[in-house]
């Protein structure tokens, strides 16, 4: 079965300073791999994901996280944090071909920037 | 693009009271997915449709929850007999088939169960 371990509940960070969420997955053959981020009261935002091709992977607010499979992780990283990107951050898989495309989460990163 | 809604965003019952949430997907999508949230956790799926049919779902959903997408657009989740237990964010998600399973998400449901 999949699933996906998150590690830290809480990460704390300076503005400026790089942020680091951690997230490996356990699965028999390599899943789609996303990052999403929930603000608070809000659904969830897609901020980038792997399916194929380049394991570095860009998305939005200059976030990027990079699949290795041989450590069955795919962190994700920012260089400089803002403000604004204190938030919940979800690591999810969901399993390649005719499965249905369900999102399994791991139990998320809270992100907190200090000034 | 209006993105996903649901409808209502809070909903406040007593125990046994049954409650039904509304989702209306992005237009174009024909997958739609619900999933429940709660406090400190990450999403859990509960089920999901292809059009109208409702091709799986987890052993969470209760004899207590269903779900329908009767004309493949819209999706309602209804709990009976609602327990303290099913407090929590409820939700719901579409996308397209074959794009790599990217969903979107709607603001979901807070249910508060008194």
């Amino acid at each position: 079965a999949q699933s996906v371990t998150q590690l830290g509940s809480h990460v704390s960070v300076s503005e400026g300073a790089l942020v680091l969420l951690r997230c490996n997955y356990s699965s028999s053959v390599p899943p789609y791999l996303f990052w999403y981020v929930q603000y608070p009261n809000q659904g969830l935002q897609l901020l980038l994901k792997y399916t194929t091709g380049a394991t570095l992977v860009k998305g939005i607010n200059g976030f990027e996280a990079e699949f290795k499979k041989s450590e069955t992780s795919f962190h994700l990283t920012k260089p400089s944090a803002h403000m604004s990107d204190a938030a919940e951050y979800f690591c999810a898989v969901s399993l390649r071909g005719n499965q249905g495309g369900k999102l399994i989460f791991g139990q998320g990163t809270e992100l907190s920037v200090k000034p | 693009d209006t993105g996903v809604s649901q409808d209502p965003r809070h909903k406040i019952t007593k125990r046994g009271q049954n409650v039904t949430f509304r989702c209306d997907p992005i237009s174009e999508h024909n997958r739609l997915y619900w999933y429940r949230q709660t406090l400190g956790q990450g999403p859990e799926f509960l089920t999901y449709f292809q059009n109208e049919a409702q091709l799986e779902k987890s052993r969470l959903l209760s004899d207590r929850f269903s779900a329908e997408r009767p004309k493949g657009s819209f999706s309602t989740l209804e709990i009976q007999r609602t327990e303290q237990g099913d407090s929590a964010m409820y939700l719901c998600a579409s996308s397209l088939t074959g794009i790599y399973y990217e969903q979107y998400f709607g603001p979901g449901t807070r249910l508060t169960v008194t």
